[in-house]
């Protein structure tokens, strides 16, 4: 069974720096392009970066760029988000999922960011 | 403001058939069969539904289907249930700055 876990949200202060994880499970984790999407409370959608499964392409939204870094560790079957300089605007639950530029297949359970002074 | 354009809500009764659209541009929709469909119940984690316009992932029912006509996309659900009430997301590759669109989303509200 596939199953993608994040973790490491919660609540940062303007400015600040906080690094998701997503550990996943139950396929074949270096054969497939893996992202992170965020939902704002009450809001919709938005694809914030992609990396590809050897980790030699990595994409942002324009909102994130310069400020967050996608990585993936294919031995421990994890990918990570570095996110520096937060904002209000970052807030959200934020998704590991699994896919490329096609479709997002599965999807983890979230994990809440807050940045809040 | 969502690169592709989605309809806020939508109603309709138990047993109808009811057809979601997604407008985008030449650059997403238009150029690319790469449009994906998600289902999200409140606090939910969304659930692909439809990807590449008209395929379904194993296990989703065929009372959902998914085609393409120009710049927009449309998402038909058919033989309505209350289950289906919930948030439903559209999709596409985009050429133009970011790699992934999102559509603003569509409430369905099954009446």
């Amino acid at each position: 069974e596939v199953q993608l876990v994040e973790s490491g949200g919660g609540l940062v202060k303007p400015g600040g720096s906080l690094r998701l994880s997503c550990a996943a499970s139950g396929f074949i984790f270096d054969s497939y392009h893996m992202n992170w999407v965020r939902q704002a409370p009450g809001k919709g959608l938005q694809w914030v970066s992609s990396i590809s499964s050897t980790s030699n392409n990595l994409y942002y939204d324009d909102s994130v760029k310069g400020r967050f870094t996608i990585s993936r560790d294919n031995a421990k079957n994890s990918l990570d988000l570095q996110m520096n300089g937060l904002t209000a605007e970052d807030t959200a639950v934020y998704y590991c999922t699994r896919g490329g530029a096609d479709f997002f297949d599965y999807w983890g359970q979230g994990t809440l960011v807050t940045v809040s002074s | 403001q969502s690169a592709l354009t989605q309809p806020a809500s939508v109603s309709g009764s138990p047993g109808q058939s009811i057809t979601l659209s997604c407008t985008g541009t030449h650059s997403d929709i238009g150029g690319y069969n790469y449009v994906s469909w998600y289902q999200q119940h409140p606090d939910k984690a969304p659930k692909l539904i439809i990807f590449d316009v008209t395929n379904r992932p194993f296990g989703i029912s065929d009372r959902f289907s998914g085609s393409k006509s120009g710049n927009t996309a449309s998402l038909t659900i058919s033989g309505l249930q209350a289950e289906d009430e919930a948030a439903y997301y559209c999709a596409s590759y985009t050429a133009i700055t970011t790699l992934i669109v999102f559509g603003g989303g569509t409430k369905l509200t099954v009446l």
